[in-house]
């Protein structure tokens, strides 16, 4: 079935660093990916998107790319904030699946 | 996009009582509702999904008895956890929307606390 891995947290910044977390998928067919944030004690809130190969999603200073080659999608942003602080989930949704989540990475930014 | 309702956020019930969780779909006809459990500091897992006018589906491991989804209109989905135990204590979040072209809309949460 399909699947997504993410890599292991916690990820520990101090603020203004660059941050990439890395994710990796697998799935049948062409999936669309996802990037979800959940900041301490709130739901889910998607943070961006892409549908297709080569497609860039960005939202608040965070992007990510599809690159099918490498069956990845990994997050990045060029300077954290304090206020970055979440746990990030990368997720797929392929034709007739359910949604399918990764593990969740957890950020904590220092000032 | 949607956007999702849940209610109550919070929630501290005593053993053996029943919990009502509600979601809800303010702009957005939800033929489907998705549940999910976190447990902390892990990733979220689908207990089940709820169809209007029909029954829940569970995944594998979800015992439909305890938790009973209630899909009875477009924008409203129902989980009660029933004969709560502290080992149910967790966070549950519900959500719904355009799927793989738009992504899901989750609900706030709720966390549930059985002493």
């Amino acid at each position: 079935g399909d699947s997504v891995t993410q890599m292991e947290g916690p990820v520990t910044l101090s603020e203004e660093a660059c941050l990439t977390i890395n994710c990796t998928y697998t799935a049948t067919g062409y999936p669309s990916l996802f990037w979800y944030v959940q900041y301490p004690g709130e739901g889910l809130q998607l943070l961006l998107k892409a549908t297709k190969a080569d497609d860039k999603g960005s939202n608040k200073g965070f992007e990510a790319t599809y690159r099918k080659e490498t069956t990845s999608f990994h997050l990045e942003k060029g300077s954290v904030q304090v206020s970055d602080s979440a746990v990030y989930f990368c997720a797929l949704s392929s034709y007739g699946q359910n949604f399918v989540f990764g593990p969740g990475t957890r950020l904590s930014v220092l000032p | 996009g949607a956007v999702v309702s849940q209610h109550p956020s919070r929630v501290i019930c005593k053993s053996g009582t029943s919990v009502k969780i509600e979601c809800r779909s303010l702009d957005f006809q939800a033929t489907t509702m998705f549940w999910y459990r976190q447990f902390p500091k892990q990733s979220l897992m689908l207990m089940a999904t709820s169809n209007e006018g029909s029954k829940a589906t569970y995944e594998q491991g979800v015992e439909k008895d305890k938790f009973l989804i209630n899909h009875a209109s477009l924008t409203l989905s129902t989980l009660t956890v029933t004969s709560a135990h502290p080992e149910d204590s967790s966070f549950y979040i519900c959500g719904t929307g355009g799927g793989r072209e738009y992504g899901y809309t989750f609900g706030s949460g709720t966390r549930l606390t059985v002493v």
